[in-house]
């Protein structure tokens, strides 16, 4: 399967504990990005990277929040000092090189977060 | 605020009806996309659209994109049950830069 991968699918941690979301973008895809849905919501851009490098982080909350591209390995959404209303799907995308690009994304399945 | 407003919110339909989506914004976007999540899953991309006026078909889905590049619907013939999910449209404001989804709609179709 050359798809977005994410892991951990599903991920429980107790309020004040860290959560690590991995996200490994499509093969020949160098830029990623992470967003967040609520239930029965749309989805919320939190943040764009490229390898080694964050692009746009508007939407990342200002606190607790993090997020990573190494050169080599997954892009890494961490949370620290997690609350409850951090339950959530997170969601990774990835995109091709841009030049002439319409945007399109390819979506992982997500990895659904319940904070106790 | 939402940045693309969609409408209905919910929709519950008999097999067979058609509907239709609506996408709105009062801002431009270089292009839109329409996309199909089910329950447990990521989205799903149906479609995108570039040009102001253009129609895309995929079989039973019309996909309209406005003259003015701000608005978008999605039509479905003959609903069926399998059509069921969430749909999202997504605009791209910065050619590829980011999208900006709208809250989406769930459709239920009911057999």
């Amino acid at each position: 399967n050359a798809g977005v991968m994410q892991n951990p699918r599903h991920l429980v941690r107790r309020r004040g504990q860290e959560a690590r979301l991995r996200c490994s973008p499509m093969k020949g895809h160098s830029h990623v990005y992470w967003y967040r849905q609520l239930p029965e919501e749309g989805l919320k851009f939190m943040v764009y990277l490229q390898k080694e490098n964050i692009i746009d982080e508007s939407g990342m909350p200002k606190e607790r929040f993090s997020a990573e591209f190494p050169k080599e390995g997954p892009s890494i959404l961490r949370i620290q000092q997690v609350v409850r209303g951090d339950s959530a799907a997170y969601f990774c995308a990835s995109s091709p090189p841009q030049g002439g690009s319409t945007g399109e994304l390819f979506f992982g399945e997500g990895s659904r977060l319940t904070v106790l | 605020t939402q940045l693309l407003e969609q409408s209905p919110q919910f929709l519950s339909i008999q097999e067979g009806e058609n509907l239709t989506v609506y996408c709105n914004s009062s801002s431009v976007f270089s292009s839109l996309q329409w996309y199909r999540q089910e329950p447990g899953e990521g989205p799903v991309l149906l479609v995108t659209v570039v040009t102001g006026g253009e129609v895309k078909k995929l079989k039973r889905l019309t996909f309209q994109f406005g003259d003015a590049r701000k608005d978008s619907s999605l039509h479905i013939t003959a609903a069926q049950p399998g059509d069921t999910g969430l749909y999202l449209c997504a605009g791209d404001m910065e050619y590829g830069n980011k999208l900006v989804f709208g809250a989406g709609t769930i459709l239920r179709v009911k057999s």
